[in-house]
């Protein structure tokens, strides 16, 4: 199985910071990555898509980067509504798998 | 609107089976691969089980619920189903009902999710 390596595992920022959040695939997944939000008590909304997609309707300050095994998350400019922990998924593969979750919260 | 609406959920107690069902609508069902993704209280999310569109006929499973848990659909009724056996007490979750992003096979972004349904294993 391809295991999945979120960091770090909480960030607080202030409104306006950029925030990067990385995940790390034991092996080789290409661009088969996918990074989903999850804000308390909701279900979670797929933000970015092929490592680098923004999914329709997500705001332009997110952001997604990476190829193999190194990917990251942006956030450009941090709002409050983006209060919530943020996860990895690899697609290239089955077991499907995630990563442990970034919570993002203000300071 | 894709609509995902899970059901079934409740408590069991260990060795006990449930089943699921996720009603569908808003979408061609049969098009679909479909999915079942859990979350365990104050956890991560885990992927549980997949099942191919009525094309294909494969179905997928994490290795902790392997022989024991097993993904159905009927066309007919545009309906998922994940049938539970021998529940222990760690499948306690929120089980979602997951759609991915386009119908094209091996697509495994999922961007329609159900409100989930909560399996609660104890004695």
């Amino acid at each position: 199985d391809i295991r999945m390596t979120q960091s770090p595992s909480s960030v607080s920022a202030s409104v306006g910071d950029r925030v990067r959040i990385t995940c790390r695939a034991s092996q080789d997944i290409s661009s088969s990555l996918g990074w989903y939000q999850q804000k308390a008590g909701k279900v979670p909304t797929l933000v970015i898509y092929s490592a680098s997609s923004l999914e329709s309707g997500v705001p332009s300050r997110f952001s997604g980067s990476g190829s193999g095994t190194y990917f990251t998350l942006t956030i450009s400019s941090l709002q409050a509504e983006d209060v919530a922990t943020y996860y990895c998924q690899q697609a290239n593969s089955l077991p499907l798998t995630f990563g442990g979750g970034t919570k993002v919260e203000i300071k | 609107e894709v609509q995902l609406l899970e059901s079934g959920g409740g408590l069991a107690q260990p060795g006990e089976s449930l089943r699921l069902s996720c009603e569908t609508s808003g979408f061609t069902f049969n098009t679909y691969a479909m999915s079942w993704v859990r979350q365990a209280p104050g956890k991560g999310l885990e992927w549980v089980s997949a099942i191919d569109n009525t094309d294909g006929h494969g179905t997928h499973y994490a290795d902790s619920v392997k022989g024991r848990f097993t993904i159905s659909r009927d066309g007919f009724r545009n309906t998922l189903y994940l049938q539970m056996d021998s529940l222990r007490v760690d499948d306690t979750a929120v089980y979602y009902c997951v759609r991915p992003r386009s119908s094209v096979p091996y697509t495994r972004y999922f961007d329609s999710w159900g409100q989930g349904t909560l399996v609660t294993v104890s004695s």
